[in-house]
């Protein structure tokens, strides 16, 4: 149990289709990340959150649309997506985005587009 | 940006020692962390150097040499359950992770 839940684990989506991907945290936590891992690729940070605002957005297609309700929820919102935006889809927390704070990872939610 | 490479895959024998080097060109250096992760499953947290030096946790130590752009994880002692991906990655001074792309432990009975 690392304190971080993602929802749902897989998930296939047709191109046309609209999903969300959500992540919550219970270690009290202000900051969230999405990262993306493709196979045999580097882990792409995506978006960053910090107290509940956006303070980084990785040159992410629009297709991709976070949202963080709060400290401790955070959604990336899918539309419209293409075959090669499937992999497998990371959330992380940490206390702060600075200092010496490790970024604590959920599951993640691998993802099929079709 | 940041530049990060280690080996792709590695193989070793149960009770054996493994070492994992990771090279890295970075724009700035704000800590270097070596996190595991189970196929399936979340990276979890091994290790975080900031310093030159080792250090050192049970099984597993980590070093760092940033005049070289160096870093190593050392698994002594390999277990089973030792089979993983093993990621380095570099923080910069706007705090955020960059990762390589993982090295594949296989332990071997």
């Amino acid at each position: 149990e690392t304190g971080v839940t993602q929802t749902p684990r897989h998930l296939v989506m047709g191109m046309t289709n609209k999903k969300s991907l959500k992540c919550e945290q219970h270690l009290g936590h202000n900051a969230m990340y999405w990262y993306k891992q493709s196979a045999k690729k580097p882990l792409e940070l995506m978006f960053v959150y910090n107290f509940k605002e956006q303070t980084e957005n990785n040159s992410v297609p629009s297709r991709f649309s976070p949202e963080c309700p709060n400290s401790s929820h955070l959604f990336l919102h899918l539309h419209t997506l293409q075959p090669e935006d499937s992999a497998l889809y990371l959330c992380a927390s940490s206390q702060d985005r600075g200092g010496q704070e490790t970024q604590y990872f959920g599951p993640g939610t691998r993802l099929l587009v079709l | 940006g940041q530049n990060i490479d280690q080996p792709t895959e590695m193989t070793a024998t149960e009770g054996a020692i493994v070492q994992i080097n990771c090279t890295y060109q970075t724009s700035g250096f704000n800590g270097l962390f070596w996190y595991q992760q189970h196929a399936g499953e979340a990276p979890t947290f091994l290790s975080y150097n900031v310093l030159d030096g080792l250090e050192e946790k049970g099984r597993f130590s980590s070093f760092l040499s940033r005049s070289k752009g160096y870093s190593y994880l050392l698994l002594k002692e390999l277990q089973m359950k030792d089979s993983a991906s093993y990621l380095c990655a570099v923080r910069d001074h706007d705090y955020k992770l960059s990762f390589g792309a993982g090295t594949t432990v296989t332990v071997r009975a």
